[in-house]
């Protein structure tokens, strides 16, 4: 069975940085596309952030210089580092896998993400 | 503001029909593939169509996609109260600002 675990969510001051990390079992992180999508609250979902399996990434406009994606292969865990943060990066953040380029099948329960002084 | 578009809302009666609409351009879904999602609430997402109009396993086939030009659309037959929830459509988008976009969701209302 595919799960994605996330953690690493938290009370953050603006201008701060947190790592958020999703920890996979059931597949392999570095054989899939793999993606950061967040929801601040009461809103939609925003894409953040993908890498792919040969270890392409891209980012939203929203978060490039700002955001990192990684993962790491003996873990198979998936991090997203996130520095000089602001209040409009307050979401969950899910890690999800890539069905297709365009799709996403499994997701994970989500991280809250805070940031306020 | 999304880059796709879709109704705040829908809603219907148990047992009918419902179709959500989700709009773009020629960028984003005029010349890609795009995938529906359920999100119940409080949960994270679950796929529900991809590449148009697939559905992945497990997926009744209550649920149907379509896509023509700018534009795709999500079916729901035979409502049932468990399908309330926000639904959200989403694609690639190839203009400056490259990447995976989401219309703003549709929040379903089965009366």
């Amino acid at each position: 069975e595919v799960q994605l675990v996330e953690s690493g969510g938290g009370l953050i001051q603006p201008g701060g940085s947190l790592r958020l990390s999703c920890a996979a079992s059931g597949f392999t992180v570095s054989s899939n596309y793999m993606s950061w999508v967040r929801q601040a609250p009461g809103k939609g979902l925003e894409w953040v952030s993908v890498i792919y399996s040969g270890g392409s990434t891209y980012y939203a406009d929203s978060v490039k210089g700002r955001f990192t994606i990684s993962r790491d292969n003996s873990k198979n865990t998936l991090y997203l580092q996130m520095n000089s943060l602001r209040a409009e990066d307050t979401a969950v953040y899910y890690c999800a896998s890539q069905y297709t380029v365009t799709s996403f099948d499994y997701w994970g329960q989500g991280t809250l993400v805070t940031v306020s002084s | 503001q999304s880059v796709l578009t879709q109704p705040p809302s829908v809603s219907a009666a148990p047992g009918q029909k419902v179709t959500i609409s989700c709009s773009g351009s020629s960028s984003n879904i005029g010349n890609n593939y795009v995938s529906w999602y359920q999100q119940l609430p409080g949960t994270a997402p679950k796929l529900l169509i991809y590449d148009n109009n697939k559905r992945p396993s497990g997926i009744p086939d209550r649920f149907s996609g379509s896509k023509s030009g700018t534009s795709a659309t999500l079916g729901i037959t035979g409502l049932q109260t468990g399908d309330e929830a926000d639904y959200y459509c989403g694609t690639w988008d190839s203009s400056l600002s490259a990447g995976l976009v989401f219309g703003g969701g549709t929040k379903l209302t089965v009366l």
